[in-house]
């Protein structure tokens, strides 16, 4: 079965300070993509950065970056320089390319509080 | 002006009342999803449309239907709403994946929806 797991339900991090987001997922499929969105309390989905399951190296976007290591399963992102404004719910998904839909697959979520 | 837009943005019902949620985008992708988001969880996929002729039910379609009136317009309806369908909305479109694409899915604003 596909599956994201997401282990820290809610995480605090002091301003300016460098903080990881884990994310594990389970697909027997070979080829997938990775996305992380950040959902900020007004509840729109903010697509951060994306990660295919055949780059070698790891994806960045500005302040995002995203640890991924095939072997074990884990797309783990980074947000480096936090700020007030990263306070909000991060999702990680999954797009597994042999499921016709291409539908993401969610998990649950964690919710990120940057201290002043 | 926003590239996927969503109306109405907030509404509350009653049992048994149908209600139609509409989405629009400006982005010229063919694919477009409907997804529910329920509080504390990730979003799940109810209907997914990769042209106008094309409709395809999610996990979860059972309440819901829909209809691709052209390539930018896709609308979610409840023919008779109930309580269990109180959750936030969210539309979703993206490009087919190409040679080296990622479908990166960009997400409305969300539509909460109350039925009492």
């Amino acid at each position: 079965a596909q599956k994201i797991t997401q282990t820290q339900p809610g995480m605090f991090v002091q301003e300016k300070e460098a903080v990881t987001l884990d994310c594990t997922y389970d697909t027997s499929d070979q080829s997938y993509g990775l996305f992380w969105y950040k959902q900020p309390s007004s509840g729109e989905m903010i697509f951060l950065i994306y990660q295919g399951s055949y780059d070698e190296q790891n994806a960045t976007e500005g302040r995002y970056s995203l640890n991924f290591q095939k072997a074990r399963k884990s797309a783990n992102l980074v947000i480096s320089a936090s700020q007030l404004g990263d306070s909000a719910m991060y999702f990680c998904a999954m797009t597994p390319w042999m499921d016709s839909s291409y539908k993401l697959i969610f998990g649950s979520g964690t919710r990120l509080l940057v201290r002043p | 002006d926003a590239d996927v837009t969503q109306t109405p943005r907030n509404r509350i019902t009653k049992t048994g009342k149908r209600i139609m949620l509409e989405c629009s985008q400006t982005k010229g992708h063919d694919r477009m999803y409907w997804y529910r988001q329920d509080p504390g969880l990730g979003l799940r996929l109810i209907y997914y449309s990769f042209d106008v002729k094309d409709i395809n039910k999610g996990e979860i379609s059972d309440g819901y239907s829909v209809s691709r009136q052209a390539q930018a317009k896709f609308s979610l309806s409840l023919e008779s709403a109930i309580p269990n369908q109180t959750a936030l909305y969210f539309c979703a479109t993206s490009d087919p994946p190409r040679t080296g694409g990622t479908d990166t899915q960009y997400f409305g604003p969300g539509t909460r929806l109350t039925v009492l």
